[in-house]
Formats: C-alpha cells, structure tokens, sequence
C-alpha cells in the first residue's frame, strides 16, 4: 500500500514561515490534500488537490507537490496555527483508498 | 447547511459490538462517497472504511472481518457496525464526506464530523 511520510514536528516563530513536508514514491502524480486539526476538535480540510483552498481558508495557506515531495506552506504564521497538520492521497490502486500521513506538530514559538 | 453528526460511541468491554451512527443534512449519502476515519488517544488519522458507488465497501486491514460500513438513505445516515471489538480499537471516530474533482477524481474529505468516542476495556 501506499506511504505517507511526514516530519514528526515543525517549529517556527510568529510572522516567519512554516513548510511541512509530506513524502511518497512519485507523489507529483498525485493529488494531496492537507488538513489542520487542533486539540479536541475534528480535522478541516485546508488544501485540496495540491494547492487549492476552500472558502474561508486564510491564503497564508498554500500548497506544491512535485516529484517524491508534496509541501504545505504556513506563511506569517501566528499563534492560532499552531496545530497537527496532516497530508491525505486517494490510493486507487488498491482497497487502502484514503491513504494519510503519520500527520505533524506544527509549533509557534 | 452541510453537517455530519455522529453518536453511538460508548464504554463496551473487549468481544463486544458496538453501531455507530452518522447522521448527515445539507447533503444525500446516497449521492456521495462516505468514510470512517479513527484516531487513538494521542495517535494520528486512520482510515478505517468506505462506501462508493452504488454497494461498493472497503475496509481497512485492521478492521477487515470484524466492522461493516453501511448506509440507509432513507433516514440520510451512514453507520459502522463493529462486532469483536479489541482494546486496539479504542479511538475517537469521525465520518467524512469524500469530494473529487474531474477528471481524475482524487477524493478529499471536505466534511467531517465531530467525532464520537469509542473505549475498549474490561
């Protein structure tokens, strides 16, 4: 099946900028989607297909994907983005459809 | 508006069943693809199971044998029945919505749910 890889964790100060790494065997070829989870609460979508976002999604938030890397980028990061962060691809070549990263702590400093 | 409510977790000791519920509005789970995603205490996101098109299931291979995705489109609600529960599958369980994009169709979740919280243990 396939493999997400993602850094255990990030850390960054406010107002700099933050990139999450997430790793797979030719991942360009794929769509990644991302998602922001804080404490308690249910993950929400951030970025979808690469690099687009949904409505209401700060645009300090973007996304790139090429080669064996996707990366998410934090930009002007303030202390309300200090969450997990998690990449997501759909597998279709097997039953494992929904294939997630191991996720990663992103910490404002 | 699109929501996705989830109920039926609980205590239930190792061997037991247990029937989540996940109840939508705004939206038909008829129309949509439907997933059961988990978490452990301090874990990450697992993909537990899927409903596609039309009957067609997929279950993780933690859960293979043992939990069975289901949808009554009548009552507009997705469910996860879990039969031989171990302390393994103790975790809090979200229900998704998964959304693709022509032409490729790489799905996404763009809803979630809440949550509810399943505990294994005698």
């Amino acid at each position: 099946s396939y493999v997400l890889t993602q850094p255990p964790s990030v850390s960054v100060a406010p107002g700099k900028t933050a990139s999450i790494t997430c790793g797979g065997n030719n991942i360009g070829s794929k769509s990644v989607h991302w998602y922001q989870q804080k404490p308690g609460q249910a993950p929400v979508l951030i970025i979808y297909s690469d690099n687009h976002r949904p409505s209401g999604i700060p645009d300090r938030f973007s996304g790139s994907n090429s080669g064996n890397t996707a990366t998410l980028t934090v930009s002007w990061v303030e202390a309300g983005d200090e969450a997990d962060y998690y990449c997501q691809v759909w597998d279709s070549s097997s039953e494992h459809s929904v294939v997630f990263g191991g996720g990663t702590k992103l910490t404002v400093l | 508006e699109v929501q996705l409510v989830e109920s039926g977790g609980g205590l239930i000791q190792p061997g037991g069943s247990l029937r989540l519920s996940c109840a939508a509005s705004g939206f038909s789970v008829s129309n949509n693809y439907m997933s059961w995603v988990r978490q452990a205490p301090g874990k990450g996101l697992e993909w537990v199971s899927g409903i596609y098109s039309g009957s067609s299931r997929h279950n993780a291979d933690s859960v293979k044998g043992r939990f069975t995705i289901s949808r009554d489109n009548s009552k507009n609600t997705l469910y996860l029945q879990m039969n031989s529960l171990r302390a393994e599958d103790t975790a809090v369980y979200y229900c998704a919505r998964l959304m693709g994009l022509r032409p490729d169709y790489q799905y996404y979740m763009d809803v979630w749910g809440k949550g509810t919280t399943v505990t294994v243990s005698s």
